[in-house]
Order: C-alpha cells, then structure tokens, then sequence
C-alpha cells in the first residue's frame, strides 16, 4: 500500500464553488498531519495543521479520521488564487525528529 | 515573518563534481531536515538533523552525501560526485521542538534547483 496517496487531479472548479481533497495513510501510529500547498516550481508552503478534532481557517476545512486512515481539505468559496497542487502529509512514524512523508499531489484549476 | 533562505537558488555543475548546498533555519528552530523533489515527482525526505547529529535517513541518503551544521546558523548538504539522477529541486526545511508529537509543522525553504550536466 502506497504511503501517502492522493487522487491527482486535475479538479477544475468554477469559481465561488466548493471543492474537496481527500488523502489516505498507511500507518496507523502516524500522529501528525498537514496540509501544504505547493505552486509551480515553488517551495510547499504550510496550508494548515490537521488536528484529531477537526479544525477550520478561514474558507478551509481540515477533517482527520484515524479509523479509516484518511484526511479531508475542504475548500469554501474557492478563489482564482487557490489554484495550486495540495500535498497531502504525514508523519508517518510519528517521530519528532522523523522526515514527513509526502503525496503526490491534488492538482486544482479555479476557472473563472 | 521568520523564514528559511536557501543558496544559492540555481546550481549548474558537471557530472562527477562535489556540490554544497546551503541554508539558513528559522533561528529559534532545532531541527533541520534535506528534502528534494525531482521534475514532476513528489518531494522526497532525505535526512533530518538534530543536536549536531543526524537523527533520520531515507534510503537516498547513502555515502554520497553528507550534512552538516558548520557554525550557529547555517545548515548545507554536500553531494560528492554528483550524478545525472541528482538533478533536482533541494529544500532545506525547520521545524521547532517535538516536530512529530507536538505537530508543529516543518516550514520549508524556496529551495535550490540543481542540474547536472
């Protein structure tokens, strides 16, 4: 089983409407999890942390559920400017000092 | 906003040459880590560094390459005998205290862009 995976995409969105990523994990120790944005060429940039409750930034969504071993991002109101690829990672061993592991990637295309 | 600088931001070097890649952590962090991400391909964990001492390595991390931390700022990786294959992006990443249990993110670097001719 892969270790990180995501649907590719790409996912083209109009506008305004709302899109959803999900990610899976292979580890079920893994004790931290992140979503990152990454834009062409460009370094990942932290989107947000993924906490066992659930948590909310702005016009984004973040869900974790350790039994099915997945992670959702919810994008609300997409904008122009969300258009990027979204890494979906994870601390697999869930060392302090262990190397995060990445996705592929969720490439998105906001269409105006 | 505190960041991590990376030099320089494109490498060009000849097959079988030694290349140094420098950065500069956020500097209140404690753990640095090597990343690099081929053309296309994910972004790959290389080493992670801690205390003066590597903490973890992935298998691409073998005996062409080395970290080290050579005063209280800066953080390079060294690539000997570089290959075709090492053509890729590299970033250097921080993290502060407990990056795995206290989930503090790692915050990554703009990254050098190395070509091997």
């Amino acid at each position: 089983r892969k270790e990180v995976e995501q649907d590719p995409g790409p996912f083209n969105v109009p506008e305004g409407a709302t899109v959803a990523f999900n990610c899976t994990y292979s580890n079920s120790a893994s004790q931290s999890f992140f979503w990152y944005r990454q834009d062409c060429r460009k370094e990942p940039k932290l989107l947000m942390s993924v906490y066992s409750s659930g948590n909310e930034d702005g016009r984004f969504t973040a869900q974790l559920n350790r039994a099915s071993q997945y992670i959702s991002l919810l994008i609300r109101d997409s904008k122009l400017s969300d258009s990027a690829t979204y890494l979906c990672v994870v601390n697999l061993r869930g060392g302090g000092a262990d190397g995060l592991t990445f996705g592929k990637g969720t490439h998105l295309i906001i269409q105006p | 906003e505190p960041e991590v600088t990376q030099t320089p931001s494109h490498q060009v070097t000849q097959m079988g040459q030694e290349v140094i890649l420098r950065c500069v952590p956020i500097s209140n962090h404690l753990y640095f880590y090597w990343y690099r991400q081929i053309l296309g391909q994910k972004v790959e964990f290389l080493v992670s560094f801690y205390n003066n001492e590597i903490s973890e390595k992935s298998e691409i991390f073998d005996d062409q390459f080395s970290v080290e931390r050579p005063d209280g700022s800066n953080f390079t990786l060294k690539i000997r005998s570089t290959k075709l294959e090492d053509s890729a992006m590299y970033f250097c990443a921080s993290s502060d205290v407990l990056g795995g249990y206290s989930n503090q993110p790692q915050h990554f670097g703009d990254g050098t862009r190395l070509s091997i001719l």
